[in-house]
């Protein structure tokens, strides 16, 4: 079974900068969720989704971070303009179904902002 | 907001000796689950558990969830340097629609050899 699928693995970009990050979930999940994971610290959930519909989204900063899921499989995550604080790795995860199953996360795609 | 608590933060130690970590929550949890993550890697599902007071176990690592459902503990038994990793937990709060999973912190735990 293929995991959970992320591009780029890695970005440098410049404050003010604009990035965009992509995921494809494991297939047939319906639960797609995008995590902030700064250094040392837990992962931070930034927006969850079931199937194309945003079922939590209330720690994402809506002023410069945007996430869509057309057609409930893929998933892109915006971030615009980048700040300084916005490094971070960014992982995508998937699980069947709703919160409480298991979550399959992919490989996370690193993003420096210089 | 609701918390899970996981401590400690960080633990040292040599190889052979045990390690435990603990998740504690003031409210009840519908489950918990664990998770480790490697340095410079992503989080790994390792075990979910949802009854009071259930116990499981994977070779040297041992999972309890309290009778209560607010606290639960992972164990590792003559840890080696392969176990290496910051552990997880992640706790299932609410019902319904107001159901979220709630990350601890994690505590890293390093082996010397």
């Amino acid at each position: 079974e293929a995991g959970v699928a992320q591009s780029p693995r890695y970005k440098i970009i410049e404050k003010r900068q604009s990035v965009a990050f992509w995921c494809n979930p494991i297939s047939g999940h319906a639960t797609l969720y995008w995590y902030q994971q700064i250094l040392g610290q837990g992962p931070k959930l930034l927006i969850q989704f079931q199937n194309n519909g945003v079922v939590d989204d209330s720690q994402l900063p809506k002023d410069r971070f945007s996430a869509e899921r057309l057609k409930g499989v893929d998933s892109t995550l915006k971030i615009q303009p980048a700040k300084l604080e916005d490094s971070a790795v960014y992982l995508c995860a998937s699980s069947p179904l709703t919160v409480g199953n298991t979550i399959y996360f992919g490989e996370g795609s690193w993003l420096t902002v210089v | 907001g609701q918390q899970v608590m996981q401590i400690p933060q960080y633990q040292h130690v040599q190889e052979g000796e045990d390690f435990t970590t603990y998740c504690n929550s003031s409210t009840t949890l519908s489950n918990i689950q664990w998770y480790k993550q490697r340095p410079g890697g992503h989080p790994v599902f390792l075990i979910q558990l949802v009854k009071s007071g259930e116990v499981k176990k994977q070779k040297r690592l041992t999972f309890q969830f309290g009778e209560a459902k607010k606290n639960s503990s992972l164990h590792i038994t003559a840890t080696q340097t392969t176990d290496v990793g910051t552990y997880f937990c992640a706790a299932l709060l609410g019902a319904g629609n107001n159901r979220k999973l709630i990350w601890g912190l994690g505590t890293s735990l390093a082996v010397n050899p």
